[in-house]
């Protein structure tokens, strides 16, 4: 079975300075891999996502990700962060299994506080 | 399009009680599911459906029914209120097939007293 870990509940960081939130995934085949934000009192939105390809995927509002199968880590990073970022952030991963039973697994998920 | 809706926003109800909660998609997504999101757990799948009349269960399944007559509703019922499943209730939709994102309603605040 598949599962996500999220290590960092909550990641409190300075404006304008960089950010990386950890994921790591467990699964006995192939991968697909999604990074989602959700807003404060909203649902959740995809920011990037991990098909095949180049390891490197760029998402929307500057966010980039790395997906590094050796490790099994697919962290999310940003250069430099701004007010609007504050939200909470969920790793998942899809396994690529039979079709129509791609359930969705996610981490637990990490709050990043932006400090002014 | 208006997405994914849910209804209500907001939820009381006495242990015991039973209530629907309702999701409704306008995007011809095949694919729909509920989530419960608890402080700390992350989302936990309750039931999906890949098309209409087919449905199954997800991770915690226990105490919710769900049901798919159309592609664009997937309703979800409590039918006895327990207070453990106080939660925040998202429901989510995507076109069939793994690599397509999922969309995500606006979810239901429910509390059981």
């Amino acid at each position: 079975a598949q599962s996500v870990t999220q290590l960092d509940s909550q990641v409190p960081v300075f404006e304008e300075a960089p950010v990386e939130l950890r994921c790591n995934y467990s699964s006995s085949v192939s991968v697909y891999l999604f990074w989602y934000v959700q807003y404060p009192n909203q649902g959740l939105q995809l920011l990037l996502k991990y098909l095949s390809g180049s390891t490197l995927v760029k998402g929307i509002n500057g966010f980039e990700a790395e997906f590094n199968k050796s490790q099994t880590s697919f962290h999310l990073r940003k250069p430099s962060v701004h007010i609007s970022d504050t939200a909470e952030y969920f790793c998942a991963v899809s396994e690529i299994s039979n079709f129509g039973n791609e359930k969705l697994t996610f981490g637990t998920g990490t709050r990043l506080t932006i400090i002014p | 399009n208006a997405g994914v809706t849910q209804t209500p926003k907001f939820q009381v109800l006495k242990t015991g009680q039973s209530m629907t909660l309702q999701c409704a998609q306008d995007m011809n997504h095949e694919y729909m599911s509920w989530y419960r999101q608890d402080p700390g757990m992350g989302l936990r799948l309750i039931h999906y459906s890949v098309g209409a009349g087919i449905t199954d269960q997800g991770e915690v399944p226990n105490g919710y029914n769900v049901s798919r007559s159309t592609t664009e509703d997937f309703p979800l019922r409590l039918l006895s209120a327990a207070p453990s499943q106080t939660s925040v209730y998202f429901c989510a939709s995507k076109r069939q097939g793994s690599p397509y994102e999922q969309y995500f309603g606006p979810g239901t605040r429910l509390t059981v007293t």
